[in-house]
């Protein structure tokens, strides 16, 4: 099956810091990319949608300014959580759509910020 | 109402039963269904697509029923290692729009 790798798959950071989480599609051009949080026992929640080439869709209540997502290639997405600070500490899960629709997901991304 | 729903459990059922459960969906013009499966602080991965005329892979059965809008997951001789947590997908027909239920937790006990 397709391949969607994500790194880091876990990173500690100081409060007040930026973390860079990257998502790539190893063997397939994804022009959509979901980007996820998931809060222990929670199930996912939508973050933003990223589009290549274009600005990404983010859900009602996630600031765009914190969590910055810039979708360049059609095998890249980044998330970028700006001055994190410990209550965003969470999973963070990206997920690529290939031409039939289905979603594969990276491994996940565990951060937390002390 | 929200777009896919699924009931959260959890279903706990003793290890070799048949357990089933639904996701309903709302939109109508949906083309795609899936289920996904997620263990424990891992990433979900797809278990199985659903197809109009059903499908069935070993010990699981996913069907769709377009007139009533939903999806059903059947799992037979349930094993311990079914523990978790199964999530329906459904697509509006694009890449932007892949909706995920919010999962339903299964727990088999011995």
């Amino acid at each position: 099956g397709a391949v969607v790798s994500q790194h880091p798959s876990w990173v500690i950071c100081k409060s007040g810091t930026s973390v860079k989480i990257e998502c790539r599609s190893l063997d397939f051009q994804a022009t959509t990319m979901f980007w996820y949080r998931q809060f222990p026992k929670q199930s996912l929640m939508l973050m933003a949608t990223s589009n290549e080439g274009s600005k990404a869709t983010y859900e009602q209540g996630v600031e765009k300014d914190k969590f910055l997502i810039n979708h360049a290639s059609l095998t890249l997405s980044t998330l970028t959580v700006t001055s994190a600070h410990p209550e965003d500490s969470s999973f963070y899960i990206c997920s690529a759509v290939d031409r039939g629709f289905k979603a594969f997901f990276g491994q996940g991304t565990r951060l937390t910020v002390v | 109402r929200k777009e896919v729903e699924q009931d959260p459990g959890p279903f706990n059922v003793p290890e070799g039963a048949t357990v089933a459960f639904n996701c309903t969906y709302s939109n109508s013009a949906s083309q795609s269904f899936f289920w996904y499966r997620q263990d424990c602080r891992k990433e979900p991965k797809l278990l199985m697509s659903v197809y109009s005329s059903g499908n069935e892979d070993g010990r699981f059965t996913a069907q769709l029923n377009r007139a009533s809008q939903y999806i059903s997951l059947l799992i037979r001789d349930s094993k311990l290692s079914d523990s978790a947590t199964y999530l329906c997908v459904v697509n509006g027909g694009s890449a932007s729009k892949i909706i995920f239920g919010s999962g339903t937790r299964l727990s088999i006990r011995p």
